[in-house]
């Protein structure tokens, strides 16, 4: 069965300073891909980011990158000089095979960002 | 353009009550889909519609219906409301099923069924 795993609950962090979240996933799907949503207080889901099992470069978009080992099975998602409005419960999610392209949901992990 | 759209944002509703939830896209996407988020847990889905004409069931399909009504709209039927219904009901929409398959999401529907 194909699994998403955030074992960070919460995590806080200083303006300007970057923060890792971590994901990890299973799948015995060779072809797959991983994304990034950010949910705010106001409730909308907002994509990130995205890498392909087969892409070759780590993902990035602006101050979002994906740091995506394969064999570790990893996603991690790092954000480079955190801001206010980064305060948000971010999800990792795969597209698994089970549903068309529907996509399998981590817990998420909240994250505050301090002045 | 609007992306995807939902109707209504709140609804409350006795046990045994039906209603139906409304998502519209203009993205001229091909599969929709139709997610439940409850505290504490990630989205799982409900049902989905990998392209006009069909439906498919997903995670947690017990209670509902769907009817993926032409490209743009897909609806979400509770026929008889039960309290573990409370939730807020994510619609989405992607263009296939080629990678990436990135989802776009509607700003979601929060129905508490008393």
């Amino acid at each position: 069965a194909q699994k998403i795993t955030q074992t960070q609950p919460g995590m806080f962090v200083q303006e300007k300073e970057a923060v890792t979240l971590d994901c990890t996933y299973d799948t015995s799907d060779p072809s797959y891909g991983l994304f990034w949503y950010k949910q705010p207080s106001s409730g909308e889901m907002i994509f990130l980011i995205y890498q392909g099992s087969y892409d070759q470069q780590n993902a990035t978009e602006g101050r979002y990158s994906l740091n995506f080992q394969k064999a570790r099975k990893s996603a991690n998602l790092v954000i480079s000089a955190s801001q206010l409005g980064d305060s948000a419960m971010y999800f990792c999610a795969m597209r698994g095979n089970q549903a068309g392209t529907a996509l399998i949901f981590g817990k998420g992990t909240t994250l505050s960002v301090s002045s | 353009n609007a992306g995807v759209t939902q109707t209504p944002k709140f609804q409350v509703l006795k046990t045994g009550q039906s209603m139906t939830l409304q998502c519209a896209q203009d993205m001229n996407h091909n599969s929709m889909y139709w997610y439940r988020q409850d505290p504490g847990m990630g989205l799982r889905l409900i049902y989905y519609s990998a392209s006009e004409g069909t439906t498919d069931k997903g995670e947690v399909p017990n209670g509902y219906n769907v009817s993926r009504l032409n490209k743009r709209e897909f609806s979400l039927r509770l026929e008889s409301a039960a309290p573990s219904q409370t939730s807020v009901y994510f619609c989405a929409s992607s263009q296939g099923t080629a990678p990436p398959g990135t989802q776009y999401f509607g700003p979601g529907t929060r129905l508490t069924v008393l």
